[in-house]
């Protein structure tokens, strides 16, 4: 079965800090796709990131970098200088199917961004 | 704005009652997933449809159903509710063209007293 432990419920920091969200996964199949998604107060969820599971380099995004090492089964997401917009919810998932019809999500993590 | 929407945005039933919630995708998006976030937790996915069939199903039981029309929109229905089936019920569509993102919309909050 697939789990995804995001260990940290909730991270507050102060504009401009770095900031790392961890998120541990768990899955016996070798072809999987992970995801990050934030959910602002509004409630959608907004897609950040998919990586499968033969694409081990790390992506940049502007403020935002992920990485993804499978020998310690982690998919962890970085805000570098971090601003008060970010301040969501943030989910990683996982699923095994190329149609992603079996989305399993971690509980999240709330992130706060004081001025 | 993610083009998918959702209604009603909130409501509230009693236990044993029936509620039915929409989503309407966004355009030419044929696939529909549904999650179900309790307070405080991630999104479980309860099914999701393509092409007006059910092709993946997640632990919820059958009184979860759904459907999705030709114009690709969707229902979710839950019969003889239950006080932990109160949550934010979220709908998301997909398109052919696989990028793995999923749109979401902003969910129905359903309180069931």
């Amino acid at each position: 079965a697939q789990k995804v432990t995001q260990a940290q419920t909730e991270i507050s920091v102060v504009e401009k800090e770095d900031v790392t969200l961890d998120c541990v996964y768990e899955t016996r199949d070798t072809t999987y796709y992970l995801f990050w998604y934030k959910q602002p107060p509004s409630g959608e969820l907004v897609f950040l990131i998919r990586r499968n599971s033969f694409d081990e380099q790390n992506e940049i995004s502007g403020r935002y970098s992920w990485n993804f090492q499978k020998s310690t089964s982690s998919f962890n997401f970085t805000i570098t200088a971090s601003q008060v917009v970010d301040s969501a919810v943030y989910f990683c998932a996982l699923s095994v199917r190329y149609n992603n019809n079996d989305m399993r999500f971690g509980a999240g993590t709330r992130l706060t961004v004081k001025p | 704005e993610t083009g998918v929407t959702q209604s009603p945005t909130h409501l509230i039933k009693t236990r044993g009652q029936q509620v039915t919630l929409r989503c309407s995708s966004q355009s030419g998006h044929n696939t529909v997933s549904w999650y179900q976030q309790a307070l405080g937790q991630g999104p479980q996915f309860i099914f999701q449809y393509y092409r007006e069939e059910e092709n993946g199903r997640g632990n919820f039981p059958p009184r979860f159903s759904g459907l999705q029309f030709p114009n690709y929109s969707s229902e979710l229905n839950v019969n003889a509710l239950e006080l932990d089936d109160s949550a934010l019920y979220l709908c998301a569509s997909r398109g052919e063209r696989d990028t793995g993102e999923l749109f979401f919309g902003e969910g129905s909050r359903l309180t069931v007293l």
